[in-house]
Protein backbone atom coordinates (compact mmCIF):
# COMPACT_ATOMS: atom_id res chain seq x y z
CA UNK A 1 0.00 0.00 0.00
CA UNK A 2 1.04 3.45 -0.28
CA UNK A 3 2.88 4.92 2.48
CA UNK A 4 4.77 7.59 4.31
CA UNK A 5 8.16 6.75 5.88
CA UNK A 6 11.41 8.31 7.40
CA UNK A 7 15.03 7.15 6.02
CA UNK A 8 16.48 7.51 9.53
CA UNK A 9 15.24 6.22 12.51
CA UNK A 10 17.45 8.58 14.64
CA UNK A 11 19.87 11.39 13.83
CA UNK A 12 22.68 12.35 15.88
CA UNK A 13 23.46 15.96 15.38
CA UNK A 14 26.18 18.63 17.66
CA UNK A 15 24.78 21.37 18.98
CA UNK A 16 25.36 24.50 16.68
CA UNK A 17 25.22 22.51 13.04
CA UNK A 18 22.68 21.70 11.01
CA UNK A 19 20.15 19.24 10.94
CA UNK A 20 18.65 17.46 7.71
CA UNK A 21 15.28 14.81 8.52
CA UNK A 22 14.34 13.36 4.86
CA UNK A 23 10.79 11.70 4.52
CA UNK A 24 9.85 9.96 1.64
CA UNK A 25 5.82 9.61 0.71
CA UNK A 26 4.33 7.44 -2.28
CA UNK A 27 0.84 8.83 -2.61
CA UNK A 28 1.00 11.14 -6.03
CA UNK A 29 -2.51 12.47 -4.54
CA UNK A 30 -0.93 13.93 -1.33
CA UNK A 31 -1.63 17.34 -1.84
CA UNK A 32 -0.29 19.07 1.05
CA UNK A 33 2.65 17.93 4.01
CA UNK A 34 3.31 19.13 7.42
CA UNK A 35 6.24 18.58 9.51
CA UNK A 36 5.98 18.03 13.53
CA UNK A 37 7.62 17.95 16.70
CA UNK A 38 6.96 15.27 19.64
CA UNK A 39 8.70 16.01 22.79
CA UNK A 40 8.39 13.17 25.14
CA UNK A 41 4.76 13.05 26.87
CA UNK A 42 3.65 15.76 24.60
CA UNK A 43 1.38 15.81 21.35
CA UNK A 44 2.75 16.87 18.10
CA UNK A 45 3.59 19.98 17.74
CA UNK A 46 2.61 21.73 13.99
CA UNK A 47 6.20 22.91 12.73
CA UNK A 48 6.02 23.83 9.18
CA UNK A 49 3.87 23.02 6.24
CA UNK A 50 3.91 23.27 2.47
CA UNK A 51 1.36 22.46 -0.27
CA UNK A 52 2.08 19.93 -3.45
CA UNK A 53 2.21 23.82 -5.71
CA UNK A 54 5.57 24.80 -3.63
CA UNK A 55 9.09 23.18 -3.99
CA UNK A 56 10.45 25.19 -0.86
CA UNK A 57 9.18 26.87 1.89
CA UNK A 58 11.21 28.84 4.72
CA UNK A 59 10.44 29.29 8.39
CA UNK A 60 12.17 30.22 11.78
CA UNK A 61 15.41 28.23 11.28
CA UNK A 62 13.60 26.14 9.27
CA UNK A 63 13.24 25.10 5.67
CA UNK A 64 10.93 22.46 4.29
CA UNK A 65 12.19 21.18 0.79
CA UNK A 66 9.61 18.86 -1.51
CA UNK A 67 10.65 16.92 -4.61
CA UNK A 68 7.03 15.67 -6.06
CA UNK A 69 9.62 14.01 -8.50
CA UNK A 70 11.06 11.34 -6.63
CA UNK A 71 8.36 12.29 -4.06
CA UNK A 72 10.80 13.30 -1.02
CA UNK A 73 10.32 15.65 1.82
CA UNK A 74 12.89 17.00 4.02
CA UNK A 75 13.62 19.14 6.98
CA UNK A 76 16.12 21.14 7.65
CA UNK A 77 17.37 22.81 10.74
CA UNK A 78 19.76 25.69 10.92
CA UNK A 79 21.82 25.95 13.97
CA UNK A 80 20.13 23.56 15.83
CA UNK A 81 19.90 23.57 19.87
CA UNK A 82 19.61 20.99 22.19
CA UNK A 83 15.45 21.84 22.33
CA UNK A 84 15.54 20.52 18.85
CA UNK A 85 16.15 17.14 20.52
CA UNK A 86 12.82 15.44 19.85
CA UNK A 87 10.91 12.73 17.60
CA UNK A 88 9.98 14.61 14.12
CA UNK A 89 7.18 13.69 12.13
CA UNK A 90 5.73 14.07 8.16
CA UNK A 91 2.85 13.70 7.38
CA UNK A 92 1.10 14.08 4.64
CA UNK A 93 -2.73 15.00 3.29
CA UNK A 94 -4.59 13.69 0.13
CA UNK A 95 -5.87 16.00 -2.77
CA UNK A 96 -9.24 14.52 -2.32
CA UNK A 97 -12.90 14.79 0.08
CA UNK A 98 -11.18 13.27 2.97
CA UNK A 99 -9.30 16.86 4.38
CA UNK A 100 -7.20 16.04 7.29
CA UNK A 101 -6.93 12.28 7.16
CA UNK A 102 -2.82 12.98 7.39
CA UNK A 103 -0.83 9.97 6.87
CA UNK A 104 2.13 9.87 9.54
CA UNK A 105 5.90 8.67 9.16
CA UNK A 106 6.98 6.44 12.29
CA UNK A 107 9.51 9.50 12.90
CA UNK A 108 13.03 10.25 13.53
CA UNK A 109 14.47 10.54 16.56
CA UNK A 110 16.76 13.98 16.59
CA UNK A 111 19.58 13.76 18.92
CA UNK A 112 21.11 16.87 19.90
CA UNK A 113 25.44 16.85 21.56
CA UNK A 114 27.02 19.24 23.51
CA UNK B 1 -4.06 28.66 27.54
CA UNK B 2 -6.07 28.41 23.96
CA UNK B 3 -4.54 25.26 22.59
CA UNK B 4 -6.08 21.72 22.40
CA UNK B 5 -7.07 20.45 25.79
CA UNK B 6 -7.49 17.08 26.80
CA UNK B 7 -8.47 14.73 30.03
CA UNK B 8 -7.72 12.72 31.80
CA UNK B 9 -4.06 12.45 31.01
CA UNK B 10 -3.79 9.43 32.02
CA UNK B 11 -6.14 6.17 32.59
CA UNK B 12 -5.27 3.26 33.85
CA UNK B 13 -8.20 0.51 33.99
CA UNK B 14 -8.76 -3.25 33.79
CA UNK B 15 -9.13 -5.28 30.94
CA UNK B 16 -13.10 -5.10 29.93
CA UNK B 17 -13.72 -1.39 31.50
CA UNK B 18 -15.23 0.85 29.41
CA UNK B 19 -13.23 3.96 29.21
CA UNK B 20 -14.13 7.66 27.69
CA UNK B 21 -11.74 10.55 27.15
CA UNK B 22 -12.56 14.25 26.26
CA UNK B 23 -11.50 16.68 24.01
CA UNK B 24 -11.74 20.63 23.83
CA UNK B 25 -10.64 21.91 20.49
CA UNK B 26 -9.39 25.38 19.53
CA UNK B 27 -12.77 27.49 19.99
CA UNK B 28 -12.56 28.48 16.86
CA UNK B 29 -11.64 25.23 14.65
CA UNK B 30 -14.51 23.61 13.08
CA UNK B 31 -12.80 20.34 12.71
CA UNK B 32 -11.70 17.84 15.16
CA UNK B 33 -10.02 14.83 15.02
CA UNK B 34 -8.71 11.44 16.56
CA UNK B 35 -5.45 9.56 16.52
CA UNK B 36 -4.26 6.72 18.29
CA UNK B 37 -0.19 6.25 18.55
CA UNK B 38 1.91 3.56 19.74
CA UNK B 39 4.99 3.57 21.53
CA UNK B 40 7.79 4.32 18.56
CA UNK B 41 5.10 5.00 15.90
CA UNK B 42 3.61 8.06 14.27
CA UNK B 43 -0.52 8.87 15.10
CA UNK B 44 -2.52 6.25 13.46
CA UNK B 45 -6.06 8.48 12.03
CA UNK B 46 -8.92 6.86 14.23
CA UNK B 47 -11.99 9.75 12.99
CA UNK B 48 -12.68 13.48 12.55
CA UNK B 49 -15.90 15.57 12.93
CA UNK B 50 -16.83 18.27 11.08
CA UNK B 51 -18.76 20.71 13.46
CA UNK B 52 -20.71 18.25 15.04
CA UNK B 53 -21.00 15.72 11.92
CA UNK B 54 -18.92 12.55 11.68
CA UNK B 55 -17.74 12.45 8.40
CA UNK B 56 -15.01 9.94 8.44
CA UNK B 57 -13.85 6.75 10.65
CA UNK B 58 -10.86 4.47 9.92
CA UNK B 59 -11.44 0.71 9.62
CA UNK B 60 -8.92 1.15 13.27
CA UNK B 61 -12.39 2.16 14.51
CA UNK B 62 -14.15 -1.07 15.74
CA UNK B 63 -17.34 -1.55 17.38
CA UNK B 64 -16.01 -1.08 20.39
CA UNK B 65 -14.59 2.62 19.76
CA UNK B 66 -17.61 5.39 19.28
CA UNK B 67 -16.63 9.34 18.97
CA UNK B 68 -19.16 11.96 19.51
CA UNK B 69 -19.61 15.53 19.08
CA UNK B 70 -22.82 16.58 20.05
CA UNK B 71 -23.08 20.71 20.05
CA UNK B 72 -19.57 21.01 17.59
CA UNK B 73 -17.26 21.85 20.74
CA UNK B 74 -15.42 19.36 22.61
CA UNK B 75 -15.36 15.31 21.78
CA UNK B 76 -15.49 12.18 23.92
CA UNK B 77 -14.03 8.90 22.83
CA UNK B 78 -15.39 6.04 24.61
CA UNK B 79 -14.03 2.03 24.31
CA UNK B 80 -16.09 0.16 25.59
CA UNK B 81 -14.86 -3.56 27.25
CA UNK B 82 -11.14 -2.87 26.69
CA UNK B 83 -8.52 -5.05 25.80
CA UNK B 84 -4.89 -5.13 26.05
CA UNK B 85 -4.37 -3.70 22.67
CA UNK B 86 -6.39 -0.53 23.39
CA UNK B 87 -3.13 0.41 25.56
CA UNK B 88 -1.93 3.39 23.41
CA UNK B 89 -1.77 7.03 23.52
CA UNK B 90 -4.97 8.98 21.93
CA UNK B 91 -3.99 12.05 20.07
CA UNK B 92 -7.25 14.73 19.85
CA UNK B 93 -6.19 17.65 17.15
CA UNK B 94 -8.47 20.38 15.50
CA UNK B 95 -8.16 22.70 12.61
CA UNK B 96 -10.35 25.47 10.52
CA UNK B 97 -12.40 24.33 7.94
CA UNK B 98 -11.37 25.13 4.54
CA UNK B 99 -9.32 22.04 2.80
CA UNK B 100 -6.27 20.80 4.20
CA UNK B 101 -5.06 23.13 7.39
CA UNK B 102 -2.49 22.70 9.89
CA UNK B 103 -3.69 20.34 12.79
CA UNK B 104 -3.41 21.71 16.31
CA UNK B 105 -2.45 18.55 18.75
CA UNK B 106 -3.11 18.04 22.32
CA UNK B 107 -0.91 16.16 24.74
CA UNK B 108 -3.13 13.35 24.45
CA UNK B 109 -4.41 11.07 27.12
CA UNK B 110 -2.68 7.72 28.07
CA UNK B 111 -4.38 4.50 28.29
CA UNK B 112 -2.97 1.63 30.04
CA UNK B 113 -4.81 -1.82 30.52
CA UNK B 114 -3.88 -3.89 33.22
Amino acid sequence: GESVGLHLPTLSVQEGDNSIINCAYSNSASDYFIWYKQESGKGPQFIIDIRSNMDKRQGQRVTVLLNKTVKHLSLQIAATQPGDSAVYFCAEGPKTDSWGKFQFGAGTQVVVTP
Amino acid sequence: DTGVSQNPRHKITKRGQNVTFRCDPISEHNRLYWYRQTLGQGPEFLTYFQNEAQLEKSRLLSDRFSAERPKGSFSTLEIQRTEQGDSAMYLCASSPSGGNQPQHFGDGTRLSIL
